[in-house]
């Protein structure tokens, strides 16, 4: 069965510096990879994909990812955080032949301080 | 702003009530996902419909139902609640139904059993 962990539940860091958010995954077969954010009452709004091709992802707001099939990671990083960055992030991995589902991970709370 | 529209926003319901949450997908989008959200278990898939038809099945319960209409907007109906059911729900939807398709969420409805 496909699962995704995100090991940390909280990320603190302060503003300008660089953020990593981890996640790994657990797939049969070629894994789709996703990010999502969460603000606060509201829905998830998504980030960026990897499918296949460039291991290095770029998506919305200045984030990207790096897809590291060996590790089997997919871990979420921008070079500078905003404190607007704060918010709950999601990975998610779906699998080619189990059509367009997603799997979550827990999410892991990001907090970026001035 | 996702394209996704769900209601209600918000639910107050007794125990052993029924509700009907309901969801219109992005314009020319045919799969529909519902996912339920809580501070114990996460984001949890119940169900994708693709244009009409189940697709696959997560963890929905047996008091739970859900379709889709041919003008592709769908219902998840949720009977004999109790208050271990009070979560977000999530509606999504995706152009298409297979692997790797971006899938969009709406803001969600909350849900809460008193």
């Amino acid at each position: 069965a496909q699962s995704v962990a995100q090991p940390e539940d909280q990320v603190n860091v302060a503003e300008g510096n660089p953020l990593t958010v981890k996640c790994t995954y657990s797939v049969s077969g070629n894994p789709y990879l996703f990010w999502y954010v969460q603000y606060p009452n509201r829905g998830l709004q998504f980030l960026l994909k990897y499918i296949t091709g460039d291991n290095l992802v770029k998506g919305s707001y200045g984030f990207e990812a790096e897809f590291n099939k060996s590790q089997t990671s997919f871990h979420l990083k921008k070079p500078s955080a905003l404190v607007s960055d704060s918010a709950l992030y999601f990975c998610a991995v779906g699998v080619g032949n189990q059509g367009g589902k997603l799997i979550f991970g827990q999410g892991t709370e990001l907090s970026v301080k001035p | 702003d996702s394209g996704v529209t769900q209601t209600p926003k918000h639910l107050i319901t007794a125990t052993g009530q029924r509700v009907t949450l309901r969801c219109s997908p992005r314009s020319g989008d045919l799969s529909v996902y519902w996912y339920q959200q809580s501070l114990d278990q996460g984001l949890q898939f119940l169900i994708q419909y693709y244009n009409g038809e189940e697709r696959a099945k997560g963890n929905i319960l047996e008091r739970f139902s859900a379709q889709q209409f041919p003008d592709l907007h769908s219902e998840l109906n949720l009977s004999s609640l109790e208050l271990g059911d009070s979560a977000l729900y999530f509606c999504a939807s995706s152009a298409q139904g297979s692997s790797g398709n971006t899938i969009y969420f709406g803001e969600g409805s909350w849900l809460t059993v008193v």
